[in-house]
């Protein structure tokens, strides 16, 4: 799996759009890039997943340059419920999750 | 039904007990995980299970056994653990494939503390 690289922590107040980086620089051919979202005591959830350019749903968007050596995960107008970790992961084939530290977002008041 | 239902939530069990984890998903998902994870620090996979079958062992112990009866159903047995051992252990789903691709299912975890 390609190493990833994130902040380890990022502030940020309610209201606010929040960009998180990931780099990947040795990201394979066919290596999607996915981001999960935890929050304390429950299980990672899921949020976008991408391979090239940009993805859209209803809770974030995910940006990836041409050259996929970066993604951003982007979090429009976050709450205090944003407040979680959240682990970009990327990979393909047989390969199972493996989590890296993740970016620990906190949302102030 | 899109849930992975872990059960129990919680679990205190001296260092010569024997007792079991159990997660359950009926989303048809043919992929099936345990992960580990211990306080601020991320999951850390132990095995993976791709149609019923002992796919990946991480050089997990063999005080934590895991068995899946069938294609819904995931266990972890555990005997002889230590207090190290005490952690929050996952269990997740996916599709057929278990590649970071299909997206994973996560339970709520099993709160496990060894006395």
């Amino acid at each position: 799996l390609a190493k990833t690289t994130q902040p380890i922590s990022m502030d940020s107040y309610e209201g606010q759009e929040v960009n998180i980086t990931c780099s990947h620089n040795n990201i394979a051919t066919n290596d999607y890039i996915t981001w999960y979202q935890q929050f304390p005591s429950q299980g990672p959830r899921f949020i976008i997943q991408g391979y090239k350019t940009k993805v859209t749903n209803e809770v974030a968007s995910l940006f990836i340059p041409a050259d996929r050596k970066s993604s951003t995960l982007s979090l429009p107008r976050v709450s205090l419920s944003d407040t979680a970790v959240y682990y970009c992961l990327v990979g393909s084939g047989n390969t199972p999750l493996v989590f890296g530290k993740g970016t620990r977002l906190s949302v102030i008041a | 039904d899109t849930e992975v239902t872990q059960t129990p939530k919680h679990l205190v069990m001296g260092m010569t007990n024997k007792k079991s984890l159990k997660c359950e998903q009926h989303m048809g998902h043919r992929a099936m995980y345990w992960y580990k994870q211990k306080a601020k620090k991320p999951p850390e996979l132990m095995f993976v299970y791709s149609y019923e079958k002992l796919s990946i062992n991480e050089s997990v112990p063999s005080r934590f056994s895991p068995e899946c009866p069938n294609s819904s159903l995931l266990n972890l047995h555990l005997h002889a653990l230590q207090p190290e051992d005490s952690a929050l252990y996952l269990c997740a789903s996916s599709q057929g494939q278990i590649g970071p691709g299909y997206g994973y299912t996560f339970g709520s975890g099993t709160r496990l503390t060894v006395v």
